[in-house]
């Protein structure tokens, strides 16, 4: 198995500039996430899924959109790209919610892709 | 608001030395709490996940406990390796279930010395 598969790996954009990070996973996870991670600081929620069809916003969504077409693909967007939107964006995904009772809910996440805007 | 931190920031040690990793989180009333492992460049792997019904998760050289009344996590790594050199990270969910729950510390950077 793949995993979960970000793509690209690092990008540079000009403000203003949109472009999306692809996300695929091949475990037939029902959750997926987004995350973002800045140098010294935790990961920090930017959206996430419950699967096909459904998305919902998480601590820091404000300059990104979501969409969930399939249970593989999650990508996200960014459509005026902002130099606070340097960062390394990391996409998981889980069988169930991160949190449930159970085995299951382990979070697997991909290698990252690291973005700057200038 | 639950906030997650891990102390301390950094550590170094020589090969061969037991340590152990903290983690503390200010709101008891979670589901369960996981530690990763993150190499610089990569993503984070899952190490070891505790329910909130359990006190310990054991794997290989890893042992995680949980201590949710003084909402204490200590991840205890034996014989440490310079294969072990990485940052982990403990993430927490907490009860009342939207995904916005799931709190992550900032991590410590372990260097383990040949």
């Amino acid at each position: 198995n793949a995993g979960v598969t970000q793509t690209p790996k690092f990008r540079i954009l000009k403000i203003g500039q949109s472009m999306t990070l692809q996300c695929t996973q091949d475990m037939n996870h029902n959750y997926m996430y987004w995350y973002r991670q800045d140098p010294g600081m935790g990961l920090k929620l930017i959206y996430y899924s419950v699967g096909a069809g459904i998305t919902d916003k998480g601590e820091v969504p404000n300059g990104y959109n979501v969409s969930r077409s399939t249970t593989e693909d999650f990508p996200l967007r960014l459509e005026l790209a902002a130099p606070s939107q340097t960062s390394v964006y990391f996409c998981a995904s889980s069988y169930s919610r991160f949190g449930d009772r159970g085995p299951n809910s382990p979070l697997h996440f991909g290698n990252g892709t690291r973005l700057t805007v200038t | 608001k639950q906030e997650v931190t891990q102390i301390p920031a950094a550590l170094s040690v020589p090969e061969g030395e037991n340590l152990v990793l903290n983690c503390s989180f200010t709101d008891s009333a979670i589901y369960n709490l996981q530690w990763f492992r993150q190499d610089p460049g990569k993503g984070l792997t899952s190490l070891l996940l505790i329910q909130s019904s359990q006190r310990e998760q054991t794997s290989g050289r890893l042992n995680a406990s949980l201590d949710k009344s003084s909402g204490r996590s200590t991840l205890y790594i034996a014989a440490s390796q310079p294969g072990d050199s990485a940052t982990y990270l403990c993430a927490v969910s907490r009860r009342g279930g939207s995904q916005g729950n799931l709190i992550f510390g900032k991590g410590t950077k372990l260097s383990v010395k040949p």
